[in-house]
């Protein structure tokens, strides 16, 4: 597609309910980034995906979190039994090759409210 | 963690004045890059500096990095009311194996 496209944009969700965000990056781009934003901050890395292979999450703050990309396309970030300090927008970014000098092309996030 | 520090953290300016942003980093770099952000959107990359640039120039953007002080200056020159939004540095370390660490930002308002 033209861009990235995430979905849903808004997620509530009672605590202890599992979540399921999905990203739909730039075709043809072999880079995927999920990243947290809490109000007021800037993104916090939570994972990085180069095509199908995961090959940093030491940004998910813990093992309720998981993100795939089987495909080596589309990527789903799962939240296992929310917890309130979960509420924030969860942005994804896909860039055309690796890390280096790469231009993030972000989504417009899912945001996620942990009542 | 967060390695870049915007300062200052919110600035609020006329129309047509020039606003000038500020990044601070801790670690030795390959390059920085500034990206906006309009509320409840995601970032829109600006500009990109190399570490061993010390200047660049995109319309009415302009960009400084002097990497003895671990440090970059974003000026928007004649701002627009359309220029309101927050702004981001990011940086990639030195080694190239990490992703993008960006910066906490700054929230500008350019009054009309």
């Amino acid at each position: 597609g033209a861009g990235v496209s995430q979905s849903p944009r808004y997620k509530v969700a009672k605590r202890g309910q599992d979540v399921a965000l999905r990203c739909d990056p730039i075709s043809g781009h072999v880079s995927l980034f999920w990243y947290q934003q809490a109000l007021g901050q800037g993104p916090e890395f939570l994972t990085y995906f180069q095509n199908e292979a995961q090959l940093d999450k030491s940004g998910l703050p813990s093992d309720r979190f998981f993100a795939e990309r089987p495909e080596g396309s589309v990527s789903t970030l799962k939240i296992q039994r929310t917890q309130q300090e979960d509420s924030a927008v969860y942005l994804c970014a896909s860039s055309l090759t690796g890390l280096g000098a790469n231009v993030l092309t972000f989504g417009a996030g899912s945001r996620l409210t942990v009542l | 963690s967060q390695q870049g520090e915007e300062d200052p953290q919110a600035l609020s300016i006329q129309e047509g004045e020039n606003a000038t942003m500020n990044c601070s980093y801790k670690t030795s770099i390959n390059n920085l890059q500034w990206y906006r952000q309009n509320s409840g959107r995601g970032l829109v990359h600006l500009i990109l500096i190399r570490s061993n640039e010390r200047e660049k120039h995109s319309g009415r953007l302009r960009v400084t990095l002097d990497t003895s002080k671990k440090s970059s200056s974003l000026l928007i020159t004649a701002s627009r009311a359309a220029d309101t939004a927050s702004y981001f540095c990011a940086t990639d370390e030195f080694s190239g194996n990490t992703p993008l660490v960006f910066g906490k930002g700054t929230r500008l308002s350019v009054i009309a």
